[in-house]
């Protein structure tokens, strides 16, 4: 079964410091796709990142970038130089390739705090 | 504003009454998704649409809960009878046949409900 693990409950960064949240899955399925979400109180999910099972190149999207190790079957988020407004929770999630539609199977998430 | 919009945003109810809630994906999207996410945890997968066709259904969506999009646009979820567990926000997601990249889906920002 398809599950994504998310094993910190909360993250604290200063302003302007890297962060990296971690991202594990488990799949059998030999094409997926692995999301990041942003959070923020209001509610809505906000795209951040995507890295497809067959790309060789690890994803970048401005300061955020996917550390994709295949084998070890991670995906974890680096912000670079934190700003306060990334203050968020945030959620890994997987694609199931079922039928060619975008089914996500979402982590607990981590909820982010930049401090200045 | 050209976004998935819901409403309404906040819904408080008694318990045993019935709820509903809209979904008006982006305009050009044939796909709906409808999500729930209690507090603390990461969304969970209810149902989807691919137009007004109903394609999968999560074993999450008991027989107090329906989904409609009967003309293909914009999609109800209504929950008959509601339970204390029902409290959570609902999420709408819309996308695209175009691809399955990571920018193809697009939530709304939810709507919250509390049972009391």
């Amino acid at each position: 079964a398809q599950k994504i693990t998310q094993t910190q409950p909360g993250m604290f960064v200063q302003e302007k410091e890297a962060v990296t949240l971690d991202c594990t899955y488990d799949t059998s399925d030999p094409s997926y796709g692995l999301f990041w979400y942003k959070q923020p109180s209001s509610g809505e999910m906000i795209f951040l990142i995507y890295q497809g099972s067959y790309d060789q190149q690890n994803a970048t999207e401005g300061r955020y970038s996917l550390n994709f190790q295949k084998a070890r079957k991670s995906a974890n988020l680096v912000i670079s130089a934190s700003q306060l407004g990334d203050s968020a929770m945030y959620f890994c999630a997987m694609r199931r390739p079922s039928g060619g539609y975008n089914k996500l199977i979402f982590g607990a998430g981590t909820r982010l705090a930049v401090h200045p | 504003d050209t976004g998935v919009s819901q409403n309404p945003r906040h819904k408080i109810t008694k318990r045993g009454q019935n709820v509903t809630f809209r979904c008006d994906p982006i305009s050009e999207h044939n796909r709906l998704y409808w999500y729930r996410q209690t507090l603390g945890q990461g969304p969970e997968f209810l149902t989807y649409f691919q137009n007004e066709a109903q394609l999968e259904k999560s074993r999450l969506l008991s027989d107090r809960f329906s989904a409609e999009r009967p003309k293909g646009s914009f999609s109800t979820l209504e929950i008959q009878r509601t339970e204390q567990g029902d409290s959570a926000m609902y999420l709408c997601a819309s996308s695209t046949e175009q691809g399955l990249g990571g920018n193809t889906i697009y939530f709304g920002e939810g709507s919250w409900l509390t049972v009391v």
